[in-house]
């Protein structure tokens, strides 16, 4: 049963708008969420995190927000560019965790010039 | 930012022989350590985690006799995919844990069995 979902498999923005990425997560007990980047034959890169504890945060074009009573958060990318296209994973860390993660099975997002 | 890397990016081996995948955290300690792999076009999914002195904690459906994990050290872990089959080739990926928080991934390596 997947405790972390990204239901949407791709998403396709024009150069310049808006990017937002959405996941929906089961388990209330996480206490950590990070989005990640990846580009084929490569390792994730840390793009973004926020705790259980906030609602929000910014870091340049990137915002994570976080909304625990439905238990999803979304990543917003403003202005998207077209370097910006890549697959990308949200992840859920448990409480009391080692701090291994739990994916998403990722969004490709494809910026349009 | 953090750094980890990852070793071999990539390589091909021969069905029924022994690979050995290195992952280093450069600049940080890390006492435990993450092994995923990946299909195509799926999430990543956890494999083992590896505790710095002690045995890895493998998820279900994991054979641990045939991905041997081993962290010497506070800054390595080594995978070894033992008698490999051309159904173990896939993306492997590490990931270190640091105590200020986060986790930072290596490269990855891709693995072809022939």
């Amino acid at each position: 049963d997947q405790q972390v979902k990204q239901n949407s498999p791709s998403l396709s923005v024009q150069e310049g708008r808006i990017s937002i990425l959405n996941c929906d997560y089961t388990n209330s007990m996480f206490d950590y969420f990070l989005w990640y980047k990846k580009y084929p034959a490569e390792g994730p890169t840390f793009l973004i995190s926020i705790s259980s504890i906030k609602d929000k945060n910014e870091d340049g074009r990137f915002t994570v927000f976080l909304n625990k009573s439905a238990k999803h958060l979304s990543l917003h990318i403003v202005p998207s560019q077209p370097g910006d296209s890549a697959v990308y994973f949200c992840a859920a860390r448990g409480l009391g965790s080692q701090g291994n993660l739990i994916f998403g099975k990722g969004t490709k997002l494809s910026v349009k010039p | 930012g953090a750094v980890v890397s990852q070793h071999p990016s990539r390589v091909i081996c021969k069905s029924g022989t022994s690979v050995k995948i290195e992952c280093r955290s450069l600049d940080f300690q890390a006492t435990t350590m993450f092994w995923y792999r990946q299909f195509p076009k799926q999430s990543l999914m956890l494999m083992a985690t590896s505790n710095e002195g002690s045995k890895a904690t493998y998820e279900q459906g994991v054979e641990k006799d045939k991905f041997l994990i081993n962290h010497a050290s506070l800054t390595l872990s080594t995978l070894t995919v033992t008698s490999a089959h051309p159904e173990d080739s896939s993306f492997y990926i590490c990931s270190a844990a640091r105590t200020q928080g986060g986790a930072f991934f290596g490269q990855g390596t891709r693995l072809t069995v022939v």
